[in-house]
């Protein structure tokens, strides 16, 4: 699986929207685009996934690149309850097992 | 609430002994994944089982053993229990093992502290 790339940490105002970024330049063709978010050592939550296109869920948006090598994870409100640590995970889609390889991920902060 | 259930919640042991960690999927989820996250080594995949049987392995120590029941439940063992196995271990469960793309569910975690 393709590895991911990060910023450690990022800050957010609330009400505002959220934009974390996630470069995955060796990202080959059958590989989908994952988040999960983990907030405070509770179990990871799936937030959203893609292949080619953008995509949006209840939760978030994903917008990925043309080239497929660096996506956005986009929260569109960001509230206090959206500080977690946010995970890019590139995934073989075909592949013989659908095990997820956690990075460092992005902290979120969203402040007051 | 994902729908993963996870017992017990917090485990406290010594060095050198012996416990068994359970995990209940969400319903009519095949697959499970068992997860170790220690401070310094963050969120590691240690094993995944599909319908009853081991689908792949990561980072699993020998001392670690786990499997999966004919009602889809599955344990982990932890054995010569160290210090350093102190660590959040999550269950997550997926609806598919192997081919596509399926999303995970995870538990709220077993807290593991050995003295």
């Amino acid at each position: 699986d393709a590895k991911t790339t990060q910023p450690p940490s990022m800050d957010c105002a609330e009400g505002r929207a959220a934009n974390l970024p996630c470069n995955h330049s060796t990202i080959s063709g059958n590989e989908y685009v994952y988040w999960y978010r983990q907030i405070h050592s509770q179990g990871p939550q799936y937030i959203i996934h893609g292949l080619k296109n953008n995509e949006t869920n209840e939760m978030a948006s994903l917008i990925i690149t043309e080239d497929r090598k660096s996506s956005t994870l986009i929260l569109p409100h960001a509230t206090l309850r959206d500080t977690a640590v946010y995970y890019c995970i590139v995934r073989d889609g075909g592949g013989a097992t659908n095990k997820l390889i956690f990075g460092t991920g992005t902290l979120l902060a969203v402040q007051p | 609430d994902s729908g993963v259930t996870q017992t017990p919640k917090h485990l406290i042991t010594a060095t050198g002994q012996r416990v068994t960690l359970r995990c209940s999927p969400r319903s009519g989820d095949l697959s499970v994944y068992w997860y170790q996250q220690s401070l310094d080594q963050g969120l590691q995949f240690l094993i995944q089982y599909y319908n009853g049987e081991e689908r792949a392995k990561g980072n699993i120590l020998e001392r670690f053993s786990a499997q999966q029941f004919p009602d889809l439940h599955s344990e982990l063992n932890l054995s010569s229990l160290e210090l350093g196995d102190s660590a959040l271990y999550f269950c997550a469960s997926s609806a598919r093992g192997t081919l596509g793309t399926g999303e995970q569910y995870f538990g709220p975690g077993t807290r593991l502290t050995v003295t």
